[in-house]
């Protein structure tokens, strides 16, 4: 069963819009939930990181959220660019120390002009 | 400057034979990690060094085994290859074995034949 599941699978948005991309998971205990950028064929860039129970961050044009709860958070992208082209990871930590991971499959976001 | 460098970036291999992926950092960070994403899977993570010592191996196979001659060092032996190795392997590392904020290497692409 997928630990962590991301939608929608793929997005096209038009540039200059708004996106929110989602994220369920299931894993336990969940100490941070974080966010990832990856450019096809490279690596994976680190857009944000969530902890609290109930979590907000903001980071330029990118929010997320956090809620613990519902085991969910959705990432914010907004007056996107042609650069925000890339699959959008989210990432479940699991354990203090022992960094058990879980990653989701990812959403594959293209941006029009 | 890159700040975490792999090598190579693309590697071929046979069947059966052995291979080391290499891995070095120079953030001045406490902890390393790889990672394994194959064609059609998510993002897998496989181990956690901190302070040079094994903090999580969440890889079934001895195959794989990480090598850490200095703090910034974390190498991927693998040996007796297969196919089903074949993927991009990256490093990532991170202040501390909280592992909050991971920054990651440009990966290696295996192909096994």
């Amino acid at each position: 069963k997928t630990q962590v599941e991301q939608s929608p699978q793929s997005l096209v948005v038009r540039q200059g819009e708004n996106c929110v991309l989602q994220c369920n998971y299931s894993v336990t205990p969940d100490n941070h939930l974080r966010w990832f950028k990856q450019d096809t064929g490279k690596g994976l860039v680190s857009l944000t990181v969530l902890v609290d129970q109930k979590d907000k961050t903001s980071n330029g044009r990118y929010s997320a959220t956090l809620d613990k709860d519902a085991k969910h958070s959705t990432l914010h992208i907004t007056a996107t660019l042609l650069d925000d082209t890339a699959t959008y990871i989210c990432v479940v930590g699991a354990d203090y120390g022992n960094e058990k991971i879980t990653f989701g499959a990812g959403t594959k976001l293209t941006i029009k002009p | 400057d890159p700040k975490i460098i792999q090598k190579p970036k693309y590697l071929v291999a046979v069947t059966g034979s052995e291979k080391i992926l290499i891995c070095e950092q120079y953030l001045g960070h406490n902890a390393m990690y790889w990672y394994r994403q194959s064609a059609k899977k998510p993002l897998e993570f496989m181990f956690s060094y901190s302070y040079q010592k094994l903090m999580d191996n969440q890889t079934a196979s001895s195959r794989f085994q990480p090598q850490s001659s200095k703090k910034n060092h974390l190498d991927l032996q693998i040996t007796a290859l297969k196919p089903d190795d074949s993927a991009t392997y990256f490093c990532a590392s991170s202040q501390d074995d909280r592992g909050y904020e991971q920054y990651f290497g440009p990966g290696t692409r295996l192909t096994v034949l």
